[in-house]
Parts: structure tokens; C-alpha cells; sequence
């Protein structure tokens, strides 16, 4: 299967600092990636769809001036989370389809924490 | 909207003990439905695709079916090693985006 990476695997920042969290697709090219915010013992919830060349398009209820997504590659897109508070730590993992494929394959996760 | 609903929450079998897992499903149009595995602390593994009432697919001791409501993931004399969070999550013609039930976490004891 394809290969999905992220980066950092954690992170520890103070409340009002903003992060940054990569997502690389290693072995193919993806213009559109996803990413999912999951929280203890829930599911994965869709938080935007990452477009490259072209703006994110946000779930609704997810704030994009907080979520600022990048895609700036065929391989590359980033999550900042601004003004980070601690309601805002989570376990965020992004996803890209194969090209040319229905499947998505996940990177290893992000875990966000905000003291 | 899309729902996925997944039953049980929590299961636990004796090493051996073959089980089935459930996911209900509404959708406005099948683009596929998906299991995936997920360990604590890990991102989802891929397991199966399916796009079609009728259709199976198999790995190992799992398989997975769908009808036009549901799918099983049936799971054939497991081992400890197949512990893990079961995901199931469908998306519809309209977006590639998946839409995820909450899990069954699956506990096999020895």
C-alpha cells in the first residue's frame, strides 16, 4: 500500500503558540488530502479537505483562520493550528487517496497537547 | 448525511472464538465502504474496500461483506494479535472524504 508520513509524531506546546504538522505522501503524488481530528475513545472526524493549488474546504463548525492548511506540493500539505488552546489537544492524522484509486491510506498520527 | 453506525463497542473473545462485526450505513450513493484496523496511538490501517452489495474480500482470518444496509467484518479463530480498534467508514459519490463510525475495539484474550 501507499506510504503516508507525519510529522512531528507529538508535540507539547504552550497555550497561545501556534504548530505546525506535516503531511507527506512518500511513494505517490496526491492532490487532495484529507485531515481528521480524532479525540479519546471517538472516531475520526473530517476536519478539511486539502486542495493543492487551490484554498482548503472546511467541515463545517471547524474554524479555517484557526486551521490554516497548506498544500504545497503534489506530496506536501501542512495543518497549523494558531492560537493553540487546550481544548485544541487531539490526535490529528491526515489521509491521501492512491492515485487513481477509491482507498486512503493514513499517516502514523500527530498528537497534540496544549498546557 | 452520510452515518455509519458500528456494533458492538467492545468485544472480547477467547483466542479461537470466531466472531462477526456490524456496520449499518446510510448513504446517498456508494462511492465504497471501508475497513480499516486501528492500534492505540496509530493511524488507521487499511484492511478492505468494498463497492457493491454481494461483493466479499478476504485477508487472512478476516472477512468482509456488504449488503445494500451493511457490512460484517466476520473474524475466523482470532489471536491476541488481532486486538485492535475495527473502523468502518463509507464515502458517497458526492467526495472522496470518508465518513467513520466510532470503532469496535476488539480484545483477544489467550
Amino acid at each position: 500500500g501507499a506510504v503516508v508520513s507525519q510529522h512531528p509524531s507529538w508535540v507539547i506546546c504552550k497555550s497561545g503558540t501556534s504548530v505546525k504538522i506535516e503531511c507527506r505522501s512518500l511513494d505517490f503524488q496526491a492532490t487532495t488530502m484529507f485531515w481528521y481530528r480524532q479525540f479519546p475513545k471517538q472516531s475520526l472526524m473530517l476536519m478539511a479537505t486539502s486542495n493543492e493549488g487551490s484554498k482548503a474546504t472546511y467541515e463545517q463548525g471547524v474554524e479555517k483562520d484557526k486551521f490554516l492548511i497548506n498544500h504545497a506540493s503534489l506530496t506536501l500539505s501542512t495543518l497549523t493550528v494558531t492560537s493553540a488552546h487546550p481544548e485544541d489537544s487531539s490526535f490529528y492524522i491526515c489521509s491521501a487517496p492512491a492515485s487513481g484509486g477509491n482507498e486512503q491510506f493514513f499517516g502514523p498520527g500527530t498528537r497534540l497537547t496544549v498546557l | 448525511e452520510d452515518q455509519v453506525t458500528q456494533s458492538p463497542e467492545a468485544l472480547r473473545l477467547q483466542e479461537g472464538e470466531s466472531s462477526s462485526l456490524n456496520c449499518s450505513y446510510t448513504v446517498s450513493g456508494l462511492r465504497g465502504l471501508f475497513w480499516y484496523r486501528q492500534d492505540p496511538g496509530k493511524g488507521p490501517e487499511f484492511l478492505f474496500t468494498l463497492y457493491s452489495a454481494g461483493e466479499e474480500k478476504e485477508k487472512e482470518r478476516l472477512k468482509a461483506t456488504l449488503t445494500k444496509k451493511e457490512s460484517f467484518l466476520h473474524i475466523t479463530a482470532p489471536k491476541p494479535e488481532d486486538s485492535a480498534t475495527y473502523l468502518c467508514a463509507v464515502s458517497d459519490t458526492g467526495r472522496r472524504a470518508l465518513t467513520f463510525g466510532s470503532g469496535t475495539r476488539l480484545q483477544v484474550q489467550p
